[in-house]
């Protein structure tokens, strides 16, 4: 049972357009989410996160939405850079549970210059 | 660079053997979480330790065990391996702070089963 996931596995862009990646999740305990982004023979790195008292949140050029109505968050890249092609993947926990996070299968970015 | 460790980056064994992996958390970090990646599962979680005791246990095999130590640090040991076993092994720190968690992950190690 795939709780959280991300039904496009690519994603190809232009340098310096919006890029959207999107997250579906079922359970609907999930209060807290995260986005990661993940090079080659690297570990994720935490890009940013909301927390579902929030619909939005923003750190510079990444911003989080969050609808939890239609238990959907999208991650907007503004402007896209070519340094941004990786893979991202969307986390989700439940924080009274020990915090474990549930991934999605992830997307493969591409920013093409 | 997340401020967690991993060792060692690579390790190539044979079917039946037993491994450790090691992880040392951030600076100031109690909780440890690791983490599987495999080709045709993603990232799956094992099993989070939080200063010294286990706190939570995902689809981690009987066969894998972990352990935190005092100072913190953590180690995965994977026995009676089998060619399934491949993988990606991540090991991630937290704070553990009320209203949001954010995990950090070290570099992985990548075991190959042969």
């Amino acid at each position: 049972d795939q709780q959280v996931k991300q039904n496009s596995p690519s994603l190809s862009v232009q340098e310096g357009r919006i890029s959207i990646l999107n997250c579906d999740y079922t359970n609907s305990m999930f209060d807290y989410f995260l986005w990661y982004k993940k090079y080659p023979a690297e570990g994720p790195t935490f890009l940013i996160s909301i927390s579902s008292i929030k619909d939005k949140n923003e750190d510079g050029r990444f911003t989080v939405f969050l609808n939890k109505s239609a238990k959907h968050l999208s991650l907007h890249i503004v402007p896209s850079q070519p340094g941004d092609s990786a893979v991202y993947f969307c986390a989700a926990s439940v924080e009274t549970s020990g915090s474990r996070l549930t991934f999605g299968e992830g997307t493969q970015l591409t920013v093409n210059p | 660079d997340s401020g967690v460790t991993q060792t060692p980056k690579h390790l190539i064994t044979a079917t039946g053997q037993r491994v450790t992996l090691r992880c040392s958390p951030r600076s100031g970090d109690l909780s440890v979480y690791w983490y599987q990646q495999s080709l045709d599962q993603g990232l799956q979680f094992l099993i989070q330790y939080y200063n010294g005791e286990e706190r939570a246990k995902g689809n981690i095999l009987e066969r894998f065990s972990a352990q935190q130590f005092p100072d913190l640090h953590s180690e995965l040991n994977l026995s009676s391996l089998e060619l399934g076993d491949s993988a990606l092994y991540f090991c991630a720190s937290s704070v553990e702070v009320a209203g949001g968690d954010t995990q950090y992950f070290g570099p992985g190690t990548r075991l190959t089963v042969l």
